[in-house]
């Protein structure tokens, strides 16, 4: 079974510049997760997708970042402008929705922000 | 909100060292407990779970117990190996809310 799929790998951009990630979930998976993750800490949620609807974007920085989940498959995070602060990793996560369910993670985007 | 506690790192151990990484959780209702591991170069694995009250998950030699008397959920090993080297992530789910909220990470680093 394939696991979930994140590109680019790596990503080095100027402050106030745009970027854009990209995750596929493992087949089947109704639920969608980004998580930042900043040197040094935890894996932080941005957001979570129940098939293509927001379950929870509390912790989203709505001012420069977005994210979509178009037919409830791939889904892309965007942030526009970049700041220094963003510089982290971007882990997207699947599960299959169910109650106490594993998430299971891809292996990220390292993003630097100069 | 939850929040999970860890202790720091690094942790420095020889092999076949008795391993333990201490981890404790707030929240107010009853998570679901996970230890999470994450390999040089590699994602985020899931090493093992516990979803309620002296449940004890267990995966590759590595055990867990969930103590909800003592809000912790710490993890152990009899005996490590330099393949276990990593950094380990102690993480809660909220029933309610359902995403996962990690602690700062300890990194383990084995010696031969």
């Amino acid at each position: 079974e394939a696991g979930v799929a994140q590109s680019p790998r790596y990503k080095i951009i100027e402050k106030r510049q745009s970027v854009a990630f990209w995750c596929n979930p493992i087949s089947g998976h109704a639920t969608l997760y980004w998580y930042q993750q900043i040197l040094g800490q935890g894996p932080k949620l941005l957001i979570q997708f129940q098939n293509n609807g927001v379950v929870d974007d509390s912790q989203l920085p709505k001012d420069r970042f977005s994210a979509e989940r178009l037919k409830g498959v791939d889904s892309t995070l965007k942030i526009q402008p970049a700041k220094l602060e963003d510089s982290a990793v971007y882990l997207c996560a699947s599960s299959t929705g169910t109650a106490q369910e594993t998430q299971y993670f891809g292996p990220g985007t390292r993003l630097l922000v100069l | 909100g939850n929040s999970v506690t860890q202790m720091e790192g690094p942790v420095t151990l020889s092999e076949e060292a008795f391993l333990t990484i201490n981890c404790t959780y707030t929240a107010t209702g009853y998570p679901s407990l996970f230890w999470y591991v994450q390999y040089p170069g590699e994602g985020l694995q899931l090493l093992l779970k516990a979803t309620k009250a002296d449940d004890k998950g267990s995966n590759k030699g590595f055990e867990a117990t969930y103590r909800k008397e003592t809000t912790s959920f710490h993890l152990e090993k009899g005996s490590v190996q330099v393949s276990d080297s990593a950094v380990y992530f102690c993480a809660s789910m909220d029933t309610g809310r359902r995403a996962l909220t990690f602690g700062s990470g300890t990194r383990l680093q084995v010696q031969p």
